[in-house]
């Protein structure tokens, strides 16, 4: 079994443009995570699902960020009017969910907004 | 404020010598505290968490109320052990969130 998969690997973009970033869970894996990492930084919630809702997404910074998984696997965080203090890896981490706090981690995505 | 603190950055140890890597937190409730760990090249993996009580690789964590620590043991360290690790808090409102701390540098040497 595949683990945790994130693409692209690295986007550059231009400040202001659109991205979305991809994850792909476990397969099973009910709650999907997202975090955003600066340099010399721990990993920064930013949004958890669990199956499709959202359950808690009081990480992300403001309204340019979205993240959906609309069938409850495959995850999208999508990123409005991109500026450059977006730039950051962002990793997605998957769990079974049901009492299991166990985050399995994808391999990230770095972003560069120019 | 949920809160985790990882005091050093870098912390170089010789291989067969005791290391210690500090993480305190601040939460109100009742923490549920777990250490990533992250090696070259490789994706961050979980290597313990206080409610299991396991030891991993030669590693132990002790949660301290009183303290409100979370500190990695690891009485003889080995070069395999170089990495990043991260302390991190679950903060369990009405859904699971995660407060991970900075993380601290480990360097074995030889």
């Amino acid at each position: 079994g595949a683990g945790v998969s994130q693409t692209p690997s690295n986007k550059v973009t231009e400040k202001g443009k659109y991205v979305e970033l991809r994850c792909d869970p476990i397969s099973g894996h009910t709650a999907l995570y997202w975090y955003r990492q600066s340099l010399g930084q721990g990993p920064e919630f930013l949004i958890y699902f669990q199956g499709t809702g959202a359950a808690d997404d009081s990480g992300l910074p403001n309204d340019r960020f979205f993240a959906v998984r609309p069938e409850g696997s495959v995850s999208t965080l999508k990123i409005q009017r991109t500026e450059r203090g977006d730039s950051a890896v962002y990793l997605c981490a998957s769990s079974l969910g049901q009492g299991s706090n166990e985050q399995f981690f994808g391999p990230g995505t770095r972003l560069t907004v120019l | 404020a949920q809160r985790v603190t990882q005091p050093e950055k870098l912390l170089s140890v010789f291989k067969g010598a005791p290391v210690e890597l500090k993480c305190n937190y601040s939460y109100s409730g009742s923490p549920e505290l777990f250490w990533y760990v992250q090696y070259s090249r490789q994706r961050l993996q979980l290597l313990l968490r206080h409610i299991s009580r396991e030891s991993i690789k030669g590693f132990t964590a002790d949660l301290n109320k009183g303290e409100t620590s979370f500190h990695l043991k690891k009485p003889f360290a080995q070069e395999e052990d170089s990495a990043m690790y991260y302390c991190a808090l679950m903060i369990d409102n009405y859904g699971q969130n995660f407060v991970f701390g900075p993380g601290t540098r480990l360097s074995v040497l030889p």
